[in-house]
């Protein structure tokens, strides 16, 4: 039982590229969500979806987009990369928010040069 | 959601209780109490939560003041590896929006 996967781990992205950062989870969970943590700082919610096909903006979605085609899948798109958005990138699962935690993934660590 | 107060900080010997306090005395009734922690650079683990009654499991015993306007995670017999940072976050239910993660208490467990 994987959990929550995350790749990459790291990436160096310059100004203006773009990349897709890829979240699968295996345990059938509905709730899917990324996170951004700058350093020294607590986890600020980018998006979250309940389920496949429905997605929603969470507390700093600018600069970002996702997609939820399948229940396994979350993937975070980063369209004209920003020093800003240098961060590292948690992405995580859940059955159901009220009765069970967050499953989370390794990271990602991202720079933008 | 309501806002949580914790310590910045806090030192514990190895092998014995850590009690972690959390201030939350603007919770409303249908709002969980969480306790997650984050052992440096890696995801958010997922400890223990609980309503209005006490709770505890494998890892930790959470225990909630009658008036729920704090309160404490106890780790029984901490370890090195508890080194972490540790946030205690309010959630209201029915809500898969939030899991709000303030800047938590660094707990260093010292040998």
């Amino acid at each position: 039982n994987a959990g929550v996967t995350q790749t990459p781990k790291f990436r160096i992205l310059k100004i203006g590229q773009s990349m897709t950062l890829q979240c699968t989870q295996d345990m059938n969970h509905n709730y899917m969500y990324w996170y951004r943590q700058d350093p020294g700082m607590g986890l600020k919610l980018i998006y979250y979806s309940v389920g496949a096909g429905i997605t929603d903006k969470g507390e700093v979605p600018n600069g970002y987009n996702v997609s939820r085609s399948t229940t396994e899948d979350f993937p975070l798109r980063l369209e004209l990369a920003a020093p800003s958005q240098t961060s590292v990138y948690f992405c995580a699962s859940s059955y159901s928010p009220e009765s069970y935690g967050y499953t989370f993934g390794s990271g990602t660590r991202l720079t933008v040069v | 959601d309501a806002k949580t107060t914790q310590p910045p900080s806090m030192d514990c010997a190895e092998g014995r209780a850590a009690n972690l306090p959390c201030n939350h005395s603007t919770i409303s009734g249908n709002e969980y109490v969480y306790w997650y922690r984050q052992i440096h650079s890696q995801g958010p683990q997922y400890i223990i939560h609980g309503l209005k009654n006490n709770e505890t499991n494998e890892m930790a015993s959470l225990i909630i003041t009658e008036d729920r306007k704090s309160s404490t995670l106890i780790l029984p017999h901490a370890t090195l590896r508890d080194t972490a940072v540790y946030y205690c976050i309010v959630r209201l239910t029915g809500s898969a929006r939030q899991l709000t993660f303030g800047s938590g208490t660094q707990l260093t467990v010292l040998p």
